[in-house]
Order: structure tokens, then sequence, then C-alpha cells
């Protein structure tokens, strides 16, 4: 099983709607969470990190489900411009360094 | 700002030449990573400088040297690359690498390398 997995998508949605995403990883010790945004050809963006009460941040939303290891991103009122690959990214709390671990990402693609 | 800059942006380079890659931060961050990514998958960890020392090589082939001469400048040095490593290679950098949200990471725009 991988460490983090996502639904590669794509998901196509028209302008307006609302989408969400789901992340799922398997170390229950695993303390940070991320979600990176990627447009294409071009380098991974910080979107939002995300905390265990949840947090949101304009038409984003983003969850922790730790029973069940899994986190989400809700995108409210999507535009054009949210078409990109969305990154879910994992720390895993082993001892020393923290590391990134990236899932596949999953591809949005808002259409007019 | 959160900025990292890479320079090139693009490199082209044959099998037996030397290059090198650059990136710069001044954010006062004490960490930076060098990442690959190849097309339609996540990147690759390959190496994490912390305070302007060596922390993590992931395995990483000895054709790829690293190298950080401050703690605002990381260079990876390249040499007899093959063509398997065409790849976007992508610097980022965060606070620290230990502490609550000091790991968040910001990328630079990268360097599309093609090695013919």
């Amino acid at each position: 099983r991988k460490e983090v997995e996502q639904d590669p998508g794509p998901f196509n949605v028209p302008e307006g709607a609302t989408v969400a995403f789901n992340c799922t990883y398997s170390n229950s010790a695993s303390q940070s969470f991320f979600w990176y945004r990627q447009d294409c050809r071009k380098e991974p963006k910080l979107l939002m990190s995300v905390y265990s009460s949840g947090n949101e941040d304009g038409r984003f939303t983003a969850q922790l489900n730790r029973a069940s290891q899994y986190i989400s991103l809700l995108i409210r009122d999507s535009k054009l411009s949210d078409s990109a690959t969305y990154l879910c990214v994992v720390i895993p709390m082993n001892t020393g360094f923290q590391k990134l671990v990236f899932g596949t990402g999953t591809r949005l693609l808002v259409s007019p | 700002d959160t900025e990292v800059t890479q320079t090139p942006k693009h490199l082209v380079m044959g099998m037996t030449n030397k290059k090198s890659l650059k990136c710069e931060q001044h954010m006062g961050h004490r960490a930076m990573y060098w990442y690959k990514q190849k097309a339609k998958k996540p990147p690759e960890l390959m190496f994490v400088y912390s305070y302007e020392k060596l922390s993590i090589n992931e395995s990483v082939p000895s054709r790829f040297s690293p190298e950080c001469p401050n703690s605002s400048l990381l260079n990876l040095h390249l040499h007899a690359l093959q063509p398997e490593d065409s790849a976007l290679y992508l610097c980022a950098s965060s606070q620290d690498v230990v502490g609550i949200r000091l790991y968040e990471q910001y990328f630079g725009p990268g360097t599309r390398l093609t090695v013919t």
C-alpha cells in the first residue's frame, strides 16, 4: 500500500461547482498534512496546511479525519483558474528529519 | 516574500558534459532541498541541507553532487548524466526541518533538464 494515496482524476467540473478530493495515508503516526497545488509545467505551491480542527481559506476548506486516516479538500464556487493538479502531502513522524511524502496528485479541470 | 529562485530555467546537456543548477532563497530559511520530478509524477526528494550541512541523501547516484555554499544558496552539480535523468529539478526551502509549521516548504520554479 502506498504511503499516501489519491484519486488521480481528472475531475471535470463546470465553473461554480463544488468539488471535493480525498487523500488517504497509511502511517497512523503522521502529524503534519498539507495540500499543494501544481499547475502544468510549474512548481508545486503550498495551498494550505491542514490542522486537526479543520481550516478554511476563502473558497477552500481542508479537513482531517485521524480515525479514518484521510484528509480532504473542498473547493466551493470553482473558477477556471482552479484547474491544476492538487497534491496531498503528509509528514510521517519518524525520528529525525521529517520528510514530505507526496501523493500522486488529483487533476482538476474546471470548464466554462 | 516567499520566493525561491532557480537558474537556469532550461538546460540541455550531453552525457559527457558537466553543468550546475543553482538555487537561491532570501527568506532566512535554514533548510533547503533538491527534488526531481518526472512528468505526471510527484516530486521525489533527492537531498536535504539543514544549517548548510547535508542531512539527507536519498541514495542519489554520485553523478549528482549537491553543494551548499551558504545559507541562501544551494547548487546541484551534474556530471555524466544519463538520458533517464531528464526531468524537472526543483529546489525548495523551509524555515527548519523540525517543529510544527516549520515544515512548510516553498518551491522554486525548477530547471527543466534534458540529457541528450
